[in-house]
């Protein structure tokens, strides 16, 4: 596609419940992002993938964060047993050249965890 | 480790002011990149400028300019004749070259700048 599609725009879950977040890269891009960003701060990194194979997580905040690229396009990133401090935004980003580091974000995932 | 700074939380100007966006650094690396990136209201970030570390020579683009100064670790970032449509937050960001840090930015907390017509 044209830009980075992010689904869904906003998210409420209740604390415990597990959410999907998807991601549809730029078509062609190999690498692709994942950033959390809280309210008034900046995006802060989580995890990278190039093609289908995952090089870094090492942003990933606990275990109960999972992404996952099975067919090197659209990626998934999964919260389980979402707490409170879970509630920000997700922001998907696609690149050509991650060497470079210009990225293409998406608009990104609202989640709210009550 | 790496750090960046936006001491300026929110900055409000009338239109056709000048506005300077400060950022500062911190960084062991020698060699990195920095970059500016704007979110509007919409929420994508979108890409300013990139600058490497090894080039200090200062930057133009229409209405926007770069002053990167590696003596104090600062990359400001000026907007001269602000617009309404210019009201956006912006990030300063820095990313190690090589490595395994592709893709892998370190972002200030953000500048909300509003311009009121």
């Amino acid at each position: 596609g044209a830009g980075v599609s992010q689904s869904p725009r906003y998210k409420v879950a209740k604390r415990g419940q597990d959410v999907a977040l998807r991601c549809d890269p730029i078509s062609g891009h190999v690498s692709l992002f994942w950033y959390q960003q809280a309210l008034g701060q900046g995006p802060e990194f989580l995890t990278y993938f190039q093609n289908e194979a995952q090089l870094d997580k090492s942003g990933l905040p606990s275990d109960r964060f999972f992404a996952e690229r099975p067919e090197g396009s659209v990626s998934t990133l999964k919260i389980q047993r979402t707490q409170q401090e879970d509630s920000a935004v997700y922001l998907c980003a696609s690149s050509s050249d991650p060497a470079l580091g210009v990225l293409t974000f998406g608009a990104g995932s609202r989640l709210t965890v009550l | 480790a790496q750090k960046v700074t936006q001491a300026q939380t929110e900055i409000s100007v009338v239109e056709k002011e000048d506005v300077t966006l400060d950022c500062v650094y911190e960084t062991r690396d020698t060699t990195y990149y920095l970059f500016w990136y704007k979110q509007p209201p919409s929420g994508e970030l979108v890409f300013l400028i990139r600058r490497n570390s090894f080039d200090e020579q200062n930057e133009i683009s229409g209405r926007y300019s770069w002053n990167f100064q590696k003596s104090t670790s600062s990359f400001n970032f000026t907007i001269t004749a602000s617009q309404v449509v210019d009201s956006a937050v912006y990030f300063c960001a820095l990313m190690p070259v090589g490595g395994t840090s592709y893709g892998k930015l370190t972002f200030g907390q953000g500048t909300i700048l509003t311009v009121h017509p």
